[in-house]
């Protein structure tokens, strides 16, 4: 089955800051890769998602890129604020048409002011 | 329109019994996916329902099931047990296929 490494586990970074996290993934064959944004004690919360058709993708401060050759894509965050701060995952669909996710282990961010 | 919903949110049980935890998808989303969160193992996915069909199990033990009823609600149900099992349990809402899944706010299971 699919497997999901994400690196690195914490990140602090200051305010204003870019902040880069990256995952791998291991099934070729994956099609769907969002990122999960979950702040301390709520829900994960899809913040921006990526096709295997398409190498990169941006919404305001936040930016996918995916590299099908190398299974590897990554979130960069830039200007960083305070209320960045929460546990990012990384995911990607079993292919097959499925809806199941597989998720890396996740990375805290924090943002100091 | 009405987000992805999950009872109860809190249970505390006793090791050797079992519990029933329920998910009320978004309208229209045939598909509900239940995933196990714990501080040492993040998220780990459970099973995946499309249109009251199981579609694909994770690698949890027997004592875990699941069933997804004709208006897409979603329970999933763990039998005899373990302190090992408490975590927060959370369901996704999804239309189907690869996108994006909506989650509920979790139950979060106590086992004493």
């Amino acid at each position: 089955g699919e497997n999901v490494e994400q690196h690195p586990s914490t990140l602090s970074v200051q305010e204003g800051d870019s902040a880069v996290i990256k995952c791998t993934y291991s099934d070729s064959a994956s099609n769907y890769f969002p990122w999960y944004k979950q702040e301390l004690g709520k829900r994960p919360q899809l913040i921006i998602d990526i096709r295997s058709n398409v190498g990169e993708k941006k919404d305001q401060r936040i930016a996918v890129t995916l590299n099908k050759t190398a299974k590897h894509f990554s979130l960069h965050i830039t200007e960083t604020q305070p209320e960045d701060s929460a546990v990012y995952f990384c995911a990607a669909t079993l292919p097959g048409g499925y809806s199941t996710l597989t998720f890396g282990k996740g990375t805290m961010l924090l943002v100091s002011p | 329109k009405a987000g992805v919903t999950q009872t109860p949110r809190y249970l505390i049980k006793t090791r050797g019994q079992q519990v029933t935890l329920s998910c009320s998808p978004i309208s229209g989303h045939r598909s509900v996916s239940w995933y196990q969160q714990t501080p040492g193992q993040g998220l780990q996915f459970l099973f995946e329902y499309f249109s009251e069909t199981q579609r694909n199990k994770g690698n949890f033990p027997g004592r875990f099931s699941g069933r997804q009823f004709s208006n897409s609600r979603s329970e999933m149900n763990v039998s005899t047990l373990e302190l090992g099992d408490s975590a927060l349990y959370l369901c996704a809402s999804s239309p189907g296929g690869p996108n994006e899944a909506f989650f509920g706010q979790g139950t979060r299971l106590t086992v004493v």
